[in-house]
């Protein structure tokens, strides 16, 4: 079956580093997608990885390493703005996008 | 449009009523996809096109739901005597190639 396995929560503080990790399993797979979601808003792109390795973006870094099944967001200098939903997202061998419940990020002061 | 719109933003519809969900893609996108979103879920895929061809509707959860995008740039979504169970936001999803999609704001349904 296809599977998406991320925390449903975490906390972190203005100003700090988090890391949001991603295990998957899907029949195939043509890439991985982080999408951003703010409550009540639709999702938006983040990142997208086929290949091993890290991808950086700004204050946001994407991770994928595709013998694990596995990947990781990583946020530096976190703003309060920062405070949504992290969906993890891949790509199964029909290109159709696999998700996750997503990880509700909380920032505190 | 510079994204993609979707119409209406919210609907109350009574339980039983049919609705009617449209959306309006991104000029030339060739793919459109249909999602329903539960409260602190992940999007739950529905159905795919490919122009005007629905490629997969696997995720359509009763033959209640049914897709059609007939000039493969507008689709809608109607969904039949509608449940308390079907309240959701659906949101539609367009992209130009299988790779990063575009989302609209989404259609809050809310049964009653």
């Amino acid at each position: 079956g296809q599977n998406i396995d991320q925390p449903t929560e975490m906390t972190a503080t203005e100003g700090a580093i988090v890391q949001i990790n991603c295990t998957y399993q899907t029949s195939g797979f043509n890439g991985l997608f982080w999408y951003q979601q703010h409550a009540g808003e639709a999702p938006t792109f983040l990142s997208y990885n086929v290949l091993d390795g890290l991808e950086e973006k700004g204050r946001f870094s994407s991770f994928l390493s595709r013998s694990k099944g596995y990947s990781y967001l990583l946020l530096k200098e976190l703003q309060m703005k920062d405070s949504a939903s992290y969906l993890c997202a891949p790509l199964d061998s029909n290109y159709q996008l696999i998700w996750g419940a997503g990880t509700k990020l909380i920032i505190k002061p | 449009g510079a994204g993609v719109s979707q119409s209406p933003r919210y609907k109350v519809a009574k339980r039983g009523q049919d609705v009617a969900l449209r959306c309006d893609p991104i000029s030339g996108h060739v793919s459109l996809f249909w999602y329903q979103q539960a409260l602190g879920q992940g999007p739950e895929f529905l159905t795919y096109f490919q122009n005007e061809a629905q490629l997969d509707k696997s995720g359509l959860p009763s033959d209640r739901f049914f897709a059609e995008r007939p000039e493969g740039s507008v689709s809608t979504l109607k969904i039949q005597r509608t449940q308390q169970e079907d309240s959701a936001v659906y949101l539609c999803a367009s992209s130009l190639v299988s790779r990063e999609l575009f989302f609209g704001s989404g259609t809050q349904l809310s049964v009653l």
